[in-house]
């Protein structure tokens, strides 16, 4: 079995400043990708960015890096230049076979 | 590019009543999954289906049952409808199994059971 675990049910940011989101995870899988999605009020689920397992280097996509901590079960989002449209709720997900298993989830809140 | 279609975006439904939610996904996705999200919680896998196999089972109620169709697109029968069944239910869909396909997820469907 997965686990995913956000220990953050919310964070707030200044608009330009950066904030770092946190995400602990446990599968017995060698083999798994981990994600962080974005879930806006409209309540659609966007992919904000993906990390291989495998991989060592951190996945970058813009203003949203991640650090992945392999031996720690660490995977934690860092979104630089925070702007008013990052708010949102995040979720942290593991696909470890044919489903995703999402963690609580962490509502950002940009402040102006 | 095109998305994950589901249909309808919002559905009433009494008690006891039976509700049908559809997924067309991405054109040359053969697998789709199913979600449910419940108010303030983060989104439970229900089902999955492969080439219209049932792939993989969550914690899907006896009472729901799903099906994936020779043209690939879904559907969710939910049967006996409960208060508690009332959530958001994503699809979505990737072009094949395994955890190195990504998942494009559908804008949902919105069930509130009165």
């Amino acid at each position: 079995a997965q686990t995913v675990t956000q220990s953050q049910p919310e964070m707030s940011v200044q608009e330009a400043e950066t904030v770092t989101l946190s995400c602990t995870y446990d599968t017995s899988e060698s083999d798994y990708y981990l994600f962080w999605y974005k879930q806006p009020p409209s309540r659609q689920m966007i992919l904000v960015i993906r990390q291989e397992a495998y991989k060592q280097q951190n996945a970058t996509e813009n203003r949203f890096s991640v650090n992945f901590q392999k031996a720690a079960k660490s995977f934690s989002l860092k979104i630089s230049d925070s702007q008013l449209g990052d708010a949102a709720m995040y979720f942290c997900a593991l696909s470890a076979g044919n489903m995703l298993t999402f963690g609580g989830g962490t509502r950002l809140m940009v402040k102006p | 590019a095109a998305g994950v279609i589901q249909s309808p975006r919002h559905l009433i439904k009494e008690k006891r009543e039976t509700a049908t939610l559809k997924c067309y996904p991405i054109p040359r996705h053969d697998t789709v999954y199913w979600y449910q999200q419940g108010p303030g919680q983060d989104p439970q896998f229900l089902i999955s289906f492969y080439e219209k196999m049932q792939s993989d089972k969550g914690s899907i109620p006896d009472r729901f049952s799903a099906q994936q169709f020779s043209d690939y697109h879904s559907e969710l029968n939910m049967s006996s409808l409960e208060l508690g069944d009332s959530a958001l239910y994503f699809c979505a869909s990737s072009p094949g199994l395994g955890v190195y396909n990504e998942q494009f997820f559908g804008p949902g469907t919105r069930l509130t059971v009165l």
